[in-house]
């Protein structure tokens, strides 16, 4: 088992240009996130999709949108980048499904540092 | 609504020393309370957990007690090593809705 993957690592990208960062997890799991972390800020939780064609807002959704693929794969992608956006993005997944699951924890891959010039 | 609040750092300590990093928490309901570690360059990996009052989670050394009187799940261990320098997460997660809540994590650095 992989478990959550992400490409790029690294990403250097000029004010307006697009991207896509890429998450897939082989856990089988029904819910995907996607965070971002900031000095001093912790994680800030931008989408997340609780199943294959949902997706919700989390507390920074703005400048970003998300596409839930498949049950694999949860893409970020930021159409028009601005240097505000400089940060170090992770995915995440979980199992939020049959019955009580708020013991079930949150599995990350391993960032993609994005740089916005 | 549901957050939590850990410690600030950033911490520095002796190999040996004793650690604490306090963590406390305010949930609607019963949460689901995590510690999870991150190492340089890496991505967050959970360290610990308790899912219900008076539950103490453990692993590599650390400990975390569930305490529902006054909503804490501090991490402890008794004796840190160079290699447990790292920044640490405190989070909970509520019985509905599919939301974790991270606090802002605290640095710690172990110096020999």
């Amino acid at each position: 088992n992989a478990g959550v993957t992400q490409t790029p690592k690294f990403q250097v990208l000029k004010t307006g240009q697009s991207m896509t960062l890429q998450c897939a997890q082989d856990m089988n799991h029904n819910s995907m996130y996607w965070y971002r972390q900031d000095p001093g800020m912790g994680l800030r939780l931008i989408y997340y999709s609780a199943s294959e064609g949902t997706t919700d807002k989390g507390e920074v959704p703005n400048g970003y949108n998300v596409s839930r693929l498949n049950k694999r794969e949860f893409s970020l992608r930021l159409e028009s980048a601005a240097p505000s956006q400089t940060s170090v993005y992770f995915c995440a997944s979980r199992i939020t499904s049959g019955g009580s699951y708020s013991y079930n924890e949150q599995f990350f891959g391993p960032g993609t540092r994005l740089t916005v010039l | 609504g549901d957050s939590v609040t850990q410690m600030e750092g950033p911490v520095t300590l002796s190999e040996e020393a004793f650690l604490t990093i306090n963590c406390t928490y305010t949930a609607t309901g019963y949460p689901s309370l995590f510690w999870y570690v991150q190492y340089p360059g890496e991505g967050l990996q959970l360290l610990l957990k308790a899912t219900k009052a008076d539950d103490k989670g453990s692993n590599k050394g650390f400990e975390a007690t569930y305490r529902k009187e006054t909503t804490s799940f501090h991490l402890e261990k008794g004796s840190v090593q160079v290699s447990d320098s790292a920044v640490y997460f405190c989070a909970l997660s509520v019985h509905t809705g599919n939301q974790f809540y991270f606090g802002t994590g605290t640095s710690l650095t172990v110096i020999p």
